[in-house]
């Protein structure tokens, strides 16, 4: 079964400058998530869709991030205008929609940016 | 305080030698606790859930404390292999939203 799809691997851009990076989740997986984890940090939900609809984005910096999931399936976020500490690894992750808590959630192999 | 705190280590141990971590989680009403698994430079995988009762797999043992809000995971003769980061995670409610711990390194010598 293939995995949580992500591109590009790795990204270096200029402070404000734009990136947008893309995943494909678990074919069937409803719940798709976007994490960001900095360097000696646990990763930190961004945004969480449920199908095509937003459940949380409440840590969002809405300022400058944006992601959109339009046919429910794949996703992408944005970064615009990228600041220094926007670098970090982002990680696309997708789980089944389940009735309460515990569904596992799989991670892709994240998208390294660097903002310098 | 952090919704998860974790020892971030790093833990050098010997191979072979038995080794624990403590997590604790500041939100009483968590419904669902997790261990996750991150290799240098990888994404997390599940490693096991926890469990009231407390679960084991194989040289990996789980434990939950409700009334102390705590989480560890033991780990018995340790392997070079089991050197990674470990995550705490909690699940506050349904819907699968997920809070990670800082982790904790475990680093595994000859």
């Amino acid at each position: 079964e293939a995995g949580v799809a992500q591109s590009p691997r790795y990204k270096i851009i200029e402070k404000r400058q734009s990136v947008a990076f893309w995943c494909n989740p678990i074919s069937g997986h409803a719940t798709l998530y976007w994490y960001q984890q900095i360097l000696g940090q646990g990763p930190k939900l961004l945004i969480q869709f449920q199908n095509n609809g937003v459940v949380d984005d409440s840590q969002l910096p809405k300022d400058r991030f944006s992601a959109e999931r339009l046919k429910g399936v794949d996703s992408t976020l944005k970064i615009q205008p990228a600041k220094l500490e926007d670098s970090a690894v982002y990680l696309c992750a997708s789980s089944e929609v389940g009735r309460g808590a515990g569904n596992t959630i799989y991670f892709g192999e994240g998208s390294w940016l660097t903002v310098v | 305080r952090k919704e998860v705190e974790q020892d971030p280590g790093p833990f050098n141990v010997p191979e072979g030698a038995t080794v624990a971590f403590n997590c604790t989680y500041s939100n009483s009403a968590s419904q669902s606790f997790f261990w996750y698994r991150q290799d240098c430079r990888k994404e997390p995988k599940l490693l096991m859930s926890v469990y009231s009762s407390g679960n084991e797999d194989g040289r990996f043992t789980a434990q939950l404390n409700r009334a102390s809000q705590y989480i560890s995971l033991l780990i018995r003769d340790s392997k070079l292999s089991d050197s990674a980061t470990y995550l705490c995670v909690v699940n506050k409610g349904g819907g699968n939203k997920l809070t990670f711990g800082t982790g904790t390194q475990l680093k595994v010598e000859l």
